[in-house]
């Protein structure tokens, strides 16, 4: 299942580098998520968009910033890579139509991020 | 702060046998809540959701959650697990009419020994 991708899958930085995360989707959904996954700290939401327009953070959103250039693409940015950025980074899609089961989210397959 | 909570970190279990995963929950409102599983190397799949109705919910592959509302929990349960079953098991809430952000646990992950 391909309606969520994320380029690239893995990426080894350096510190101090700028990096771009990218999400695309071909759900048709109108809400797109970044989360960030750590061995048991679960997932956790650092940026989200309800649409085109609108962009919120999330509860680890310092660091990072996003772009919302369309509304089946949403980019996450890393402006000056640092070591504790080192995660799995998700980008997830949910539908507010109501045509899905109470916001039900649908996830990307991952980018494995290494900041030296 | 609302927060969701899995008890067991990592389970460790034999073919066959039951399993129960533990999920508790913060939140005061009427909740929407939902079990994903990660299998190594993938990314998460839903594997159950409850959104109203009857409180004991089925998913896929044989997994079933319960959720009772007066202890705030979302217990996921199957009846004797597999070695297919080795996994990490997220439990997630999202309160309805709110931001409809999903807010999850830390995740157990499960190991099934042949």
């Amino acid at each position: 299942d391909a309606d969520v991708t994320q380029t690239p899958r893995n990426r080894i930085t350096k510190t101090g580098k700028r990096i771009m995360l990218e999400c695309s989707q071909t759900k048709g959904h109108d809400r797109m998520y970044w989360y960030r996954q750590d061995p048991g700290l679960g997932l956790r939401l650092i940026y989200y968009s309800f649409d085109v327009k609108d962009i919120n953070k999330g509860e680890i959103s310092d660091g990072y910033s996003v772009s919302r250039q369309a509304q089946a693409k949403f980019s996450l940015s890393l402006e000056s890579a640092i070591p504790n950025q080192t995660a799995l980074y998700f980008c997830a899609t949910s539908d507010s139509s109501g045509r899905t089961f109470g916001n039900e989210q649908f996830f990307g397959p991952g980018t494995r991020l290494t900041v030296l | 702060a609302q927060s969701v909570s899995q008890h067991n970190h990592h389970v460790i279990l034999s073919e066959a046998a039951s399993l129960e995963l533990g999920c508790n929950y913060s939140y005061g409102g009427t909740v929407n809540l939902f079990w994903y599983v990660q299998y190594p190397g993938q990314h998460l799949q839903l594997l159950l959701k409850y959104f109203s109705g009857d409180p004991l919910v089925k998913g896929i592959k044989g997994f079933e959650a319960e959720f009772i509302k007066s202890k705030f929990s979302f217990n996921l349960r199957k009846p004797s697990v597999q070695w297919s079953d080795t996994a990490e098991y997220f439990c997630a809430v999202n309160v309805r009419g709110g931001a409809q952000k999903l807010v999850f646990g830390q995740g157990t992950r499960l190991t099934i020994n042949p």
